[in-house]
């Protein structure tokens, strides 16, 4: 079964740097998400994207962070310079259509912030 | 008033109990939810999803929704220590954005 694949799986990273989490969405589909979730806290929306744009962004999705999709397969998340509370994981999920269809969710990157 | 509201338990229950999983949520215009299972340092899995109003089964799970009441059900029929994990009830929001209730951790004991 098809399924998002997301790598690193866990990236450490000080404060101040700039990562790049990656995900492969599946095969298909058309719409691409990001999520995060601090330890014991809900998942939260980030951002969404189609048609090479983003769709909807949180307020949490400030200018430290864009999305891209370089290929035909990746979509990655850049954090510009990270803060000790960006440290959550970073899940990555892609829908094939608008509407009444399902969003399908990565493993996630766990990502450290020092 | 929060979007979505779950009780995180933790619910611990004997194996081949049913269990009942909730969420209220504060929108009457939501159409669209969700259920996903999350195990340990994984993704949300898609379990259950129902649009509007009424049940939907899907072997061993029942998901509910009453709109009248804004709540939502996810029943767990003959539980197996295999369905231990944190259950998400999700909402879209609109423009395909989720919002999440806290979570469920579930426990079911052999």
């Amino acid at each position: 079964e098809p399924e998002v694949t997301q790598t690193p799986s866990h990236q450490v990273t000080q404060m101040g740097q700039e990562v790049i989490l990656r995900c492969v969405p599946i095969s298909n589909h058309l719409y691409f998400y990001w999520y995060r979730q601090i330890l014991g806290q809900k998942v939260e929306f980030l951002v969404s994207f189609y048609n090479n744009e983003i769709s909807e962004k949180s307020e949490i999705f400030d200018d430290q962070f864009s999305v891209e999709r370089p290929d035909g397969s990746n979509f990655t998340l850049k954090i510009r310079s990270t803060k000790l509370e960006d440290s959550a994981m970073y899940f990555c999920a892609s829908m094939y259509s608008g509407g009444t269809d399902t969003q399908y969710f990565g493993p996630g990157t766990r990502l450290t912030v020092l | 008033q929060k979007e979505v509201e779950q009780d995180p338990g933790p619910l611990s229950v004997p194996e081949g109990a049913i269990v009942s999983l909730n969420c209220t949520y504060s929108n009457s215009a939501f159409q669209y939810f969700m259920w996903y299972r999350q195990y340990s340092r994984k993704g949300p899995e898609l379990l259950m999803y129902t649009y509007s109003s009424g049940n939907k089964e899907d072997g061993r799970f029942t998901a509910q929704v009453d709109k009248s009441s804004k709540y939502i059900s996810l029943f767990i029929r003959d539980s197996q220590p295999s369905d231990s994990a944190t259950y998400l009830c999700a909402i879209d929001q609109g423009a395909q954005k989720l919002v999440f209730g806290q979570g469920t951790r579930l426990t079911i004991n052999p």
